[in-house]
């Protein structure tokens, strides 16, 4: 049980373009998701907590209009890069719980973005 | 908020050895978690911690939380190939929090 999908797995897109990740909780009702950005030989980074029905809570730093985040249903979270530049190149994982304060995470096989 | 610091950052062991990785906190978490990464790979949830002075086993990997619940501690013994990635600790950003606070991760390599 407890399976996070992510879509697509791997995206190669032209610099100034917009790309949308999908994140899914398969078997579960995920109440909050987490969206957190990689790079190479790094920690997890988080960028923003988003909950059903309600606006994504974004982490210091992190551009809400740059990065827009969509959690539509208890199932679905979606992460759009706007105007994708080479910088935001990155490993981009999403994770799920359901919701308290010990829940476990589940995380998404992730999203490779390669920005040209 | 809180920060979760992880040492060391890299290791390299020989196969069949034990190694340990430490994570420590500035304030007491309400619990810890481990997960490992495989390379290429993401995230995969080993397990938690809440107790205090909790011990958990897992075959070949003993996880630990501290008495004060400020640091914990991922033993594992007779290192296999299989054992190859980057293990991150994780504790909650405040209290009351379920947002998770990454350590920076120690990566593990073997020789056969």
């Amino acid at each position: 049980g407890a399976v996070v999908s992510q879509h697509p797995s791997r995206v190669i897109c032209k610099s100034g373009t917009s790309v949308k990740i999908e994140c899914r909780s398969l078997d579960f009702q995920a109440t909050t998701m987490f969206w957190y950005r990689q790079f190479p030989k790094q920690s997890l980074m988080l960028m923003a907590t988003s909950n059903e029905g309600s606006k994504a809570t974004y982490e210091q730093g992190v551009e809400k209009d740059k990065f827009l985040i969509n959690h539509a249903s208890l199932t679905l979270s979606t992460l759009t890069v706007t105007s994708a530049h080479p910088e935001d190149s990155s490993f981009y994982i999403c994770s799920a719980n359901g919701g308290g304060a010990l829940e476990t995470q589940y995380f998404g096989p992730g999203t490779r973005l390669l920005v040209l | 908020g809180q920060q979760v610091m992880q040492i060391p950052q890299y290791q390299h062991v020989q196969e069949g050895e034990d190694f340990t990785t430490y994570c420590n906190s500035s304030t007491t978490l309400s619990n810890i978690q481990w997960y490992k990464q495989r390379p290429g790979g993401h995230p995969v949830f080993l397990i938690q911690l809440v107790k205090s002075g909790e011990v958990k086993k897992q075959k070949r990997l003993t996880f630990q939380f501290g008495e004060a619940k400020k640091n914990s501690s991922l033993h594992i013994t007779a290192t296999q190939t299989t054992d190859v990635g980057t293990y991150f600790c994780a504790g909650p950003l405040t209290s009351n929090d379920y947002k998770l606070s990454f350590g920076a991760g120690t990566t593990v390599t073997v020789r056969a």
